[in-house]
Parts: structure tokens; C-alpha cells; sequence
């Protein structure tokens, strides 16, 4: 289908443990993101994307990593997860010059035990 | 930097009350903006749009007009259902080549029966 998917929908892991939240989108969108929503701070960027290979950090990047080898994918990695990364994590795309806006994905709901 | 202030809730109403939630914001130039709201559980979803001062975005009942002379996209709605409860965010565009939203904290909607 259409659209822009997230996967897994809901993780626990341990503390320590690397893990990878998924994001793949079929418009061929140029431009991704990666937000995370926490009560009080509303939706922070992680990192973000121009198009494959082209990435940069938003405003809360560590402890994070991306990749974007295809334009479709673009995968958010913790490298060691830690209790402050328990958090509602969403992906985003946007096709610039189009004024359209984002679409995000349904969000993986991350717990760090 | 560009930012974005939305009135803070929770706002809470009686059904077929009318709703206003307040955005400003401080812009390089005339960006587009937005607004999104996230249902209970779910992903944001784009609700409307400007594109252009006096340009009104409208959608479900909902309606933001753009007005460049008060940097303001304030949200309304002129008789709000149980089920428009939801968390509501105001995201102008920013203007660099990036071309990030720039959201605000979010204003939670509780409509009662």
C-alpha cells in the first residue's frame, strides 16, 4: 500500500541493547525526518534527510543514529539505549517545493527498561 | 530563529461550543503554514493550510486565515464534536533550503458531551 509505514508499532528493550526503529515511505519523497513526542516537549527533531545520503542533526541527535541508503528507507538507530529514549518516535516525509507539508507514519511506541 | 506559540491547554468544551486556539509566529519571510492534529493513539494528520497572507485554509469544519500583519494562524471551528478532541499543532514552514515545519508544543482539545 501507499503510504509511509513504521515498524515495529511498539518495542521494549533493555537498557544497553542497540535497536532499530523503521521507516520506509512509497512516494519517493525527498526530504525525511525523525521526531520524538514526550509529554512537555512536544515533537523534537532527531535527525533529517535531503534525499539517499544526505543527512543532518535536528535538535536532540544523541545518542542516535541514521541512515539513507535509498530513498524510501531511512532507518533510526539507538545505538545503546537508555531510559530517557522511552518515547513515541515518528517519521516524516515531504516533498519540497510542494508546500504540501509532512506525512507522517503511525509511530513506534519505544520502552527502555 | 524561526519558533511558533500556540495558546497552551488543556482547552476543555461543551459540544457545539465554538473553538479558537491562538498561533503566532516569527518567520524569515512569508512562510506556508500548517496545521496538524493527532487523534488519541495516532500519528499527526494534516488538517489545513495557507500558502499566502489572507489565504484561508479550511477542513472539516476547521478554518485558519493567514494574516501577515499579525505573523497569526489561529485555529477555529464554529461547533466542535466529542470526537474532535485531539492534541492540535501549528507548523509554519521555515524558509531555508531545508525547508523544516516548525511545530508548536501542541494544544490538547477535550470536548464533553
Amino acid at each position: 500500500d501507499a503510504g509511509i509505514t513504521q515498524s515495529p508499532r511498539y518495542k521494549i528493550t533493555e537498557t544497553g541493547r542497540q535497536v532499530t526503529l523503521m521507516c520506509h515511505q512509497t512516494w519517493s519523497h525527498s526530504y525525511m525526518f525523525w521526531y520524538r513526542q514526550d509529554l512537555g516537549h512536544g515533537l523534537r527533531l532527531i535527525y533529517y534527510s535531503a534525499a539517499a545520503d544526505i543527512t543532518d542533526k535536528g535538535e536532540v541527535p544523541d545518542g542516535y543514529v541514521v541512515s539513507r541508503s535509498k530513498t524510501e528507507n531511512f532507518p533510526l538507530t539507538l545505538e545503546s539505549a537508555t531510559r530517557s529514549q522511552t518515547s513515541v518516535y515518528f517519521c516524516a516525509s515531504s516533498q519540497p517545493g510542494t508546500a504540501s507539508g509532512y506525512t507522517f507514519g503511525s509511530g513506534t511506541r519505544l520502552t527502555v527498561v | 530563529g524561526d519558533s511558533v506559540t500556540q495558546m497552551e491547554g488543556p482547552v476543555t468544551l461543551s459540544e457545539e461550543a465554538f473553538l479558537t486556539i491562538n498561533c503566532t509566529y516569527t518567520a524569515t519571510g512569508y512562510p506556508s503554514l500548517f496545521w496538524y492534529v493527532q487523534y488519541p493513539g495516532e500519528g499527526l494528520q494534516l488538517l489545513l493550510k495557507a500558502t499566502k497572507a489572507d489565504d484561508k485554509g479550511s477542513n472539516k469544519g476547521f478554518e485558519a486565515t493567514y494574516r501577515k500583519e499579525t505573523t497569526s494562524f489561529h485555529l477555529e471551528k464554529g461547533s466542535v464534536q466529542v470526537s474532535d478532541s485531539a492534541v492540535y499543532f501549528c507548523a509554519p514552514l521555515t524558509t531555508d533550503s531545508w525547508g523544516k515545519l516548525q511545530f508548536g508544543a501542541g494544544t490538547q482539545v477535550v470536548v464533553t458531551p
